[in-house]
Formats: C-alpha cells, structure tokens, sequence
C-alpha cells in the first residue's frame, strides 16, 4: 500500500518570502500523480498543483512550484511571495494511475502554514 | 465552487443513532468518493462508486454502507454511531475518461458534512 509523509506539521513564513512544504511517499509503482490540496479555515479542499510521475518536468502554477524527486520520492511545494490568503493546511496526496477505476487518493496527515503579516 | 453538493452541512446526532449524507456530483461525472476527515485518523479513503456501482472499498467500517442512484447522486449511510465517527465526510467527484491524464480524472471535492455524535 502507498503511504504519504509530511514530516512538518506547522510552519510558519513571513508574507512576500518564500515557504517549502514537505512531502515524501512510498510506493512500487511507476507510473502515479501526486497533488497539493489546500484546506482554508472554511474546509473546502481546493487542488493546488498536480504533477504526473511520468513527466520529469516540475509542474508549477503562479506562485506555487513543486520538486518532483521521484528516484528519492520526495515531492516538495515551494510557495513564493507568500500571501495571507495563502495560510491554510497543506495536503500532499498520492493516487495510482495503475488502480484499475479506482483512482482513490492516499493524504498525508498535513501541513498547517501561517503567514505573519 | 467545484459544483459539487453536499447535504446537510451539519448533523449533529446521539450515539446509537443512524443518518444519511447526500451527494451530488458535478454534472457529468461518474464517480463518487467519499472521504473521511477526523483529528486522529486525518483524510482517508471510504469507498467508492462508478456509474452505479461499487469499485472500491477503503478504510469504511461495516457500520457504514453507501449507494449510488441512477440519477448518480449518492448516498452515505452511517449507523450505530459512537462518538468516534464524529468527522467531517468529504465527498468528490470526477469523470473517469478512457485518456489517462488528470485532466480527466481530477476529484472535485464537495464542501464536507460536519458530523457530531454526542
């Protein structure tokens, strides 16, 4: 079974700096994808980036980039020019392109992020 | 909003107790998944639906069953509650396309059902 690791359970950034989210996983497979949810104090969970472990190229959006390690399985989120709307807790999440019809998603246990003004 | 619906919001309920959570899904989609979010256990993975019919079981409690209809709305049933199924019950959609990308397969998440057994 694939698990998911987010060794840091709060961090914090000052607003306009740069913060890095941790994520590391296991797995067998080769071929996956791994996302970015964020969940604000309103709950919603809001898909923040994807990447495909078949493309070697980082996948980012805006503000947010991530390191895709895939021998080291590690798949950080790098958040640039931090906001206060950026502060919620972060989940890294795992789903297997090889489940059959079952793309269920496997989460880390999250990230909460502050950001001080 | 990812368009996908969720009733009731809040359920609060006694132990022993049995309810249903609604969902429905973004239009067009097949798939139902329902996800548990509680302090201990964190996000995990109940079960699944495609177009009907079941494709996957997760971590779901034999106390706790789910449906899809025809209309692909689907249900949550929990019974016999304790105090520890309190936890907010996710449940995303998504279109499960013959193309292998996750263009087609992202999960759309609902706004969550807040459960809490007194």
């Amino acid at each position: 079974a694939q698990t998911v690791t987010q060794s840091q359970p709060e961090m914090s950034v000052q607003e306009a700096e740069t913060v890095t989210l941790s994520c590391t996983y296991d797995t067998s497979e080769s071929d996956y994808y791994l996302f970015w949810y964020k969940q604000p104090p309103s709950r919603q969970m809001i898909l923040v980036i994807r990447q495909e472990a078949y493309k070697q190229q980082n996948a980012t959006e805006n503000r947010f980039s991530v390191n895709f390690q895939k021998a080291a399985k590690s798949f950080s989120l790098k958040i640039s020019d931090s906001q206060l709307g950026d502060a919620a807790m972060y989940f890294c999440a795992y789903r297997s392109q090889s489940g059959g019809s079952n793309y269920k998603l496997t989460f880390g246990k999250g990230t909460l992020l502050t950001v001080n003004p | 909003d990812s368009g996908v619906t969720q009733t009731p919001k809040h359920l609060i309920t006694a132990t022993g107790q049995r309810v249903t959570l609604r969902c429905s899904p973004r239009s067009g989609d097949l798939s139902v998944y329902w996800y548990q979010q509680s302090l201990d256990q964190g996000l995990q993975f109940l079960i699944h639906y495609y177009n009907g019919e079941e494709r996957a079981k997760g971590n779901i409690l034999e106390r706790f069953s789910a449906q899809q209809f025809p209309d692909l709305h689907s249900e949550l049933n929990l019974s016999s509650l304790e105090l520890g199924d309190s936890a907010l019950y996710f449940c995303a959609s998504s279109v499960e396309g013959l193309a292998a990308t996750a263009r087609y397969n992202e999960q759309f998440f609902g706004p969550g059902t807040r459960l809490t057994v007194l």
